[in-house]
């Protein structure tokens, strides 16, 4: 399979510990972004990279969030002292150079007890 | 003022009839695309189609099409001949900005539930 893959698929934590979600998009890819999803809504942008370059933050992402694109392949969502505000899908995506669209990962579900 | 407006929470449609669901988008850009995503309850966004800004002509994928008014700034998708399989969440997106030129960031709408009946 040769899409973008995410794990965990689902995540269930208790409030105030840390989480991080990890996703691996399409090798050829060089862009990289990160969503927020919650019931109901469409895709929140979070944050961007350009291959290693994290390049556009959303204000959504406190300073509780960090992600990281070493090398400009995988990319990590960390988020620390997780609040029961955070349960949410969270979905990476991965576009080409020559490409309009993105392609999507299954998404990480979040449940912050 | 919400970049992507799509007014239809929910819509029915019986199966084989051709649906349309509505997409109105606001934008001051001159370089913009616009995107259609199925996200069924497993929850994977899958991409139906695309229609750039200045595409002169409407976008068709198979049983997809774009009806593309720019002076309107719509972009509904019409599903012809509706499956049982295309139940799921629809959701109307753009893209401001020239595609190849650094970050373009996407805006997505709150979604269309549609629910096709045998």
């Amino acid at each position: 399979d040769t899409g973008v893959s995410q794990n965990p698929r689902h995540k269930i934590t208790k409030r105030g510990q840390n989480v991080t979600f990890r996703c691996d998009p399409i090798s050829e890819h060089n862009r990289l972004y990160w969503y927020r999803q919650t019931l109901g809504q469409g895709p929140e942008f979070l944050t961007y990279f350009q291959n290693e370059a994290q390049l556009e933050k959303s204000r959504l992402l406190s300073d509780r969030f960090s992600a990281e694109r070493p090398k400009g392949s995988f990319s990590t969502l960390e988020i620390q002292r997780t609040e029961q505000g955070d349960s949410a899908m969270y979905l990476c995506a991965s576009r080409g150079l020559l490409y309009n669209e993105q392609f999507f990962g299954p998404g990480t579900r979040l449940t912050v007890l | 003022a919400q970049k992507i407006t799509q007014t239809q929470p929910g819509m029915f449609v019986q199966e084989k009839e051709a649906v349309t669901l509505d997409c109105t988008y606001d934008t001051s850009d001159p370089s913009y695309g616009l995107f259609w995503y199925k996200q069924p309850s497993s929850g994977e966004m899958i991409f139906l189609i695309y229609q750039g800004s200045y595409d002169q002509q409407n976008a068709t994928e198979g049983r997809y099409s774009l009806n593309f008014q720019k002076a309107r700034k719509s972009a509904n998708l019409v599903i012809s001949a509706s499956q049982l399989g295309d139940s799921a969440m629809y959701f109307c997106a753009m893209r401001e900005g020239v595609p190849l030129l650094g970050f373009n960031k996407f805006y997505f709408g709150s979604g269309t539930k549609l629910n096709v009946k045998p």
